[in-house]
């Protein structure tokens, strides 16, 4: 019973980069969901996707873009990185109610 | 906009005591209400969570209680031990759970043996 798959699991990046992160969700779920985590601090929520449309946006700049596919599977991209966007990124996918999370990517900003 | 309070920022208990972590809410409108442990390094798991309709919810050792009227929901763990300790998210919810999860700052619980 596969859970919510992320990739990669850690990258480094320098600033004004681009980077692609990747969230396969849990078979049959089908809403994705993205979280930045900063140290410390609880997960905001960055992006909504279900059935291949945005569902709900978060208060983060247009660098921030993300996607869904037919199978259900999501790339979030960030564009022009800044150290500050260092932080976990979370995957989650949700049947209708109830998210489960993946175990994130790490990205450092350099 | 959505806020969601959480304290005790941390918490420390000997193993066997009970431990309490309460949240609040702003958003009228949510009606989910899930609870995530988080061990170092790993990601957010859901242990419990509560709808609206539900004033309180047992699973084991761990219960949640919510009162709407004050906008508040807590987390009630008996009987701690060792392996509880983690640092432990609220979050609130829309449309019973389907929208975007608005999350405290967590609890940074330790269980001293």
């Amino acid at each position: 019973d596969a859970g919510v798959t992320q990739s990669p699991t850690h990258l480094i990046k320098t600033r004004g980069q681009h980077v692609t992160l990747r969230c396969s969700p849990i078979s049959g779920h089908k809403s994705v969901s993205w979280y930045q985590q900063v140290l410390g601090q609880g997960p905001q929520f960055i992006f909504q996707y279900y059935e291949k449309e945005e569902r709900g946006r978060g208060n983060f700049p247009d660098r921030f873009s993300a996607r869904q596919f037919p199978n259900y599977s999501s790339e979030l991209n960030v564009n022009a990185l800044l150290l500050g966007d260092s932080a976990l990124y979370l995957c989650a996918s949700s049947p209708s109610t109830g998210q489960f999370f993946g175990p994130g990517t790490r990205l450092t900003v350099l | 906009g959505e806020n969601v309070e959480q304290h005790p920022s941390t918490l420390s208990v000997q193993e066997g005591d009970s431990a309490v972590i309460k949240c609040t809410y702003s958003d009228s409108a949510s009606n989910y209400f899930p609870w995530y442990k988080q061990e170092l390094g790993k990601r957010p798991q859901l242990i419990i969570d509560i709808r609206s309709n539900v004033g309180e919810k047992k699973d084991q050792r761990i219960a949640v209680t919510l009162n709407k009227t004050a906008k508040h929901f807590s987390l009630h763990i008996t009987e701690t031990q060792p392996e509880d300790s983690a640092v432990y998210f609220c979050a609130a919810s829309r449309g019973g759970g389907s929208e975007k999860l608005v999350f405290g700052k967590g609890t940074k619980l330790t269980v001293n043996p």
